[in-house]
């Protein structure tokens, strides 16, 4: 089946440090993989994406590589602002699988100033 | 881009009554809405697949006569929740998918908070 495992958090950061958070997957068949953030009282929000091998999603200075040969989506974030406080999704739909998206348990995310 | 809305965004019923929630694609053709619970602090549990003009397929041990799913266009979806109970309360989120969408990618409504009391 598909799966998908995240670092457990919250993760506590200062402001400006860096942020990662791992990700990797199960998947029959080849997954497109996403990180999607939900902030405070808010539903989810597609934070990037990425669909094949090799590919580097990016946006708002988050960034993820899709690496088949160790089936990870790491999220980083060179230098994190109190705003980034929230809780992060990794996710992989499968095609064959009906394009479902598979979530990861989430890791939450605060931001000190 | 593409947004999809919710209908309320909290509400609070009483034990034993009836609750619907709607969920609409405001610029795109959803063919098809998934329906998801969250629960305090954990992730997303799909309940359901809405597809446009045809019944849902729920997910495993998702009870489909006590959350009735209706898909009756290409824009809105509804999930009734049917004699409520104080363990139902619970964050639904509602989300679409084009239907030129290959890669599985879902927008999502901000959520519905349903209290029973």
């Amino acid at each position: 089946g598909n799966s998908v495992t995240q670092m457990e958090g919250p993760v506590t950061l200062s402001e400006e440090a860096f942020l990662t958070i791992n990700c990797t997957y199960t998947a029959t068949g080849y997954p497109s993989l996403f990180w999607y953030v939900q902030y405070p009282g808010e539903g989810l929000q597609l934070l990037l994406k990425a669909t094949k091998a090799d590919d580097k999603g990016s946006n708002k200075g988050f960034e993820a590589t899709y690496r088949k040969e160790t089936t990870s989506f790491h999220l980083e974030k060179g230098s994190v602002q109190v705003s980034d406080s929230a809780v992060y999704f990794c996710a992989l739909s499968v095609r064959a699988a009906g394009n479902k998206l598979t979530f990861g348990g989430g890791t939450r995310v605060l931001v000190k100033p | 881009g593409a947004v999809v809305s919710q209908h309320p965004s909290r509400v609070i019923c009483k034990s034993g009554t009836s609750v619907k929630i709607e969920c609409r694609s405001l610029d795109f053709q959803a063919t098809t809405m998934f329906w998801y619970r969250q629960f305090p602090k954990q992730s997303l549990m799909l309940m359901a697949t809405s597809n446009e003009g045809s019944k849902a397929t729920y997910e495993q041990g998702v009870e489909k006569d006590k959350f009735l799913i209706n898909h009756a266009s290409l824009t809105l979806s509804t999930l009734t929740v049917t004699s409520a109970h104080p363990e139902d309360s619970s964050f639904y989120i509602c989300s679409a998918r084009p239907p030129s969408d290959r890669e599985g990618e879902q927008y999502f409504g901000p959520g519905t908070r349903l209290t029973v009391t």
